[in-house]
């Protein structure tokens, strides 16, 4: 199947600072692309979703400010966490349905641990 | 409102016996379902879906889930569970409208004991 690939995978960070989490489909194009959060033996929230040229949409309670999502390419999207806080740490995964057709799976990237201590 | 019920937090099955994973949902117009399984601190990997056609689907590792319009379900099935199948599974729905966005059950951790 598809690849999606995630770098890092894990991350500590100050409070304070900010994190980019790059997600890369490696074997495909993804115009759109999907951020999840995931909190311990929860399920996925999706964040936003993250389209190749254009801004990303996001999904009612998350803050665009703090999440910045930038999808540059057809390959490569970047989740950046502003000014990082320790409530903010959680396991981040991206995903990405190969071309666009609106019965294709999602691929899942490995996901990134954030730590903000 | 589209959404995904999984009503059993964790499932405990002996090694060797039959499993079931159960998912309901609601949606409005034609469901399209998926299953996802989730190993400790990893993404998830696509086991299988069901879009149209026959109710019952083949998916990876031996696992099938069966497609119930009455019932509204898709519950997740294998004949013979490993132990290698403990791990966290998902249920979900695409959501109605553009840009392939799922929604996601609550999950189900499977647990296989020897």
């Amino acid at each position: 199947g598809a690849v999606v690939s995630q770098h890092p995978s894990r991350v500590i960070c100050k409070s304070g600072t900010s994190v980019k989490i790059e997600c890369r489909s490696l074997d495909f194009q993804a115009t759109t692309m999907f951020w999840y959060r995931q909190f311990p033996k929860q399920s996925l929230m999706l964040m936003a979703t993250s389209n190749e040229g254009s801004k990303a949409t996001y999904e009612q309670g998350v803050e665009k400010d703090k999440f910045l999502i930038n999808h540059a390419s057809l390959t490569l999207s970047t989740l950046t966490v502003t000014s990082a806080h320790p409530e903010d740490s959680s396991f981040y995964i991206c995903s990405a349905p190969p071309g666009t057709g609106r019965y294709n799976e999602q691929f899942f990237g490995p996901g990134t641990r954030l730590t903000v201590l | 409102a589209q959404s995904v019920a999984q009503p059993e937090d964790q499932v405990n099955v002996a090694e060797g016996n039959p499993l079931t994973v159960k998912c309901t949902y609601s949606v409005s117009g034609n469901p399209y379902l998926f299953w996802y399984v989730q190993y400790p601190n990893r993404g998830l990997q696509f086991l299988l879906k069901y879009i149209t056609g026959d109710n019952l689907v083949k998916g990876s590792y031996g696992f099938e889930a069966e497609f119930n319009k009455s019932q509204t379900s898709f519950h997740l099935k294998k004949p013979s569970a490993l132990v290698s199948d403990s791990a966290l599974y998902f249920c979900a729905v695409r959501a109605a409208g553009g840009y392939n966005k799922l929604i996601f059950g609550a999950g189900t951790r499977l647990a296989v004991h020897p």
